[in-house]
């Protein structure tokens, strides 16, 4: 079945850019039919959507990130990836993706992966 | 805080009903952007309950159902038990924010 896995530093420097990258095992990142996604989850607090991108390189971010946000993807190797820019402690967080089902506006997060926490701190 | 408004904390005992409120506003449920359940053990991924207001992806229990009126979404959880004490969050789109949004999370008790 399906899983997806977050690799990347567990620690960021502040005013440093965040990486992560996604690996999707036993499917195709090229389906047509699931775009894929990255939510977050601060310390004992509640998820916030970070973007979402289409395997044809389509992307949708949330407003509140989209000026220091990037996602790609990598259908050559079945991956996506996010960097995020200048954080702050503000995005200390475990980062998960997930892949999206549904359609623009309809979406829902049917498998996630395990999650990474990365912690911003000098 | 979050768009999306739920309790808190909810708690019952085995084998009871208990039902969580998701509430919204014109932007979002009201506008008719579907609502989808996630259920949350602590310390782990969540899980999709309930997509599509209403629908359960394989695997979830029919004692798990959801619905959306008007501005709001609720989901029901049934012959309550103990491995059901867990986060429980709602998800939806806000059309003035242009995301994906989620609620604060409720914290579900089996006493």
């Amino acid at each position: 079945q399906l899983q997806l896995q977050e690799s990347g530093p567990g620690l960021v420097k502040p005013s440093e850019t965040l990486s992560l990258t996604c690996s999707v095992s036993g499917g195709s990142i090229s389906s047509r039919s699931y775009y894929w996604g990255w939510i977050r989850q601060p310390p004992g607090k509640g998820l916030e959507w970070i973007g979402t991108i289409y395997y044809s390189g389509s992307t949708y971010h949330n407003p509140s990130l989209r000026s220091r946000l990037t996602i790609s993807v990598d259908t050559a190797n079945n991956q996506f990836s996010l960097r995020l820019t200048s954080v702050t402690a503000a995005d200390t967080a475990v980062y998960y993706c997930a892949r999206v089902g549904g359609n623009w506006g309809y979406w829902y997060f049917d498998l996630w992966g395990r999650g990474a926490l990365v912690t911003v701190s000098s | 805080q979050s768009v999306l408004t739920q309790p808190p904390s909810v708690s019952g005992a085995p084998g009871q009903r208990v039902t969580i409120s998701c509430t919204g506003n014109n932007s979002n449920i009201g506008a008719g952007y579907d609502v989808h359940w996630y259920q949350q053990v602590p310390g782990t991924a969540p899980k999709l309950l309930i997509y599509a207001n209403n629908n359960r992806p394989s695997g979830v229990p029919d004692r798990f159902s959801g619905s959306r009126s008007g501005t709001s979404a609720s989901l029901a959880i049934t012959g309550l038990r103990s491995e059901d004490e867990a986060d429980y969050c709602c998800q939806s789109y806000d059309s003035d924010l242009s995301a994906a949004i989620f609620g604060g999370g409720t914290k579900l008790t089996v006493l």
